[in-house]
């Protein structure tokens, strides 16, 4: 069963917009999660983080928001960049019950369009 | 991505072959990790080592082996190639010192098992 689950496969969005990824969690024991990005032919590269005693991180054009309660975080990049474009992954991990490992969603395919 | 190495870049295989992917790192890391990627499957944990001469299985560890002689290596094995395995498998590494520290990945090997 996914434990972290990315519904939309793929985003689009115009140059200068807001763009919204979204991710949502079913184990509740996750209290650390983070954003990579992901461009072809390359390895994931860390975006930002959030622990799960806030609700939200800010980073430049970067902001992942975290609602525990619905067990749902997103991430938005404002303004949009064609430069933006490529694969999202969220991932999660169990920081405080001593897990070393990351879970991660399918991703999402983010294609910012000038 | 500076610091994570992963030898070969590509690779085609015939099944039943036998291979050894290497994961080389300078950053002095700790903990290792190897992924496998498929379409539409997100990243998907293999085995790591949360230091040198210790390895645990993840989330999909049947058909490899691993091993972790040295602290700045971390080697996976294929002993009989299967076409189920051919995929893009990335090697990440993470800081021991606070466990919020996120994993940087090299920029994976692509096998095909023919």
């Amino acid at each position: 069963d996914q434990q972290v689950k990315q519904n939309s496969p793929s985003l689009s969005v115009q140059e200068g917009r807001i763009s919204i990824l979204n991710c949502d969690y079913t184990n509740s024991m996750f209290d650390y999660f983070l954003w990579y990005k992901k461009y072809p032919a390359e390895g994931p590269t860390f975006l930002i983080s959030i622990s799960s005693i806030k609700d939200k991180n800010e980073d430049g054009r970067f902001t992942v928001f975290l609602n525990k309660s619905a067990k749902h975080l997103s991430l938005h990049i404002v303004p949009s960049q064609p430069g933006d474009s490529a694969v999202y992954f969220c991932a999660a991990s169990a920081v405080n019950s001593g897990y070393s490992t990351l879970t991660f969603g399918k991703g999402t395919m983010l294609l910012v369009s000038p | 991505n500076a610091g994570v190495t992963q030898t070969p870049k590509f690779r085609v295989l015939k099944t039943g072959q036998s291979m050894t992917l290497l994961c080389a790192q300078d950053m002095n890391h700790e903990y290792m990790y190897w992924y496998r990627q498929d379409p539409g499957m997100g990243l998907r944990l293999i085995h790591y080592s949360v230091g040198e001469g210790t390895t645990a299985k993840g989330e999909v560890p049947d058909g490899y082996n691993v091993s972790r002689l040295k602290k700045q290596n971390f080697l996976l094995g294929l002993e009989s190639a299967a076409p189920s395995q051919t995929s893009v498998y990335f090697c990440a590494t993470r800081e021991y010192k606070s466990p919020n520290q996120p994993q940087h990945f090299g920029d994976g090997t692509r096998l095909s098992i023919l």
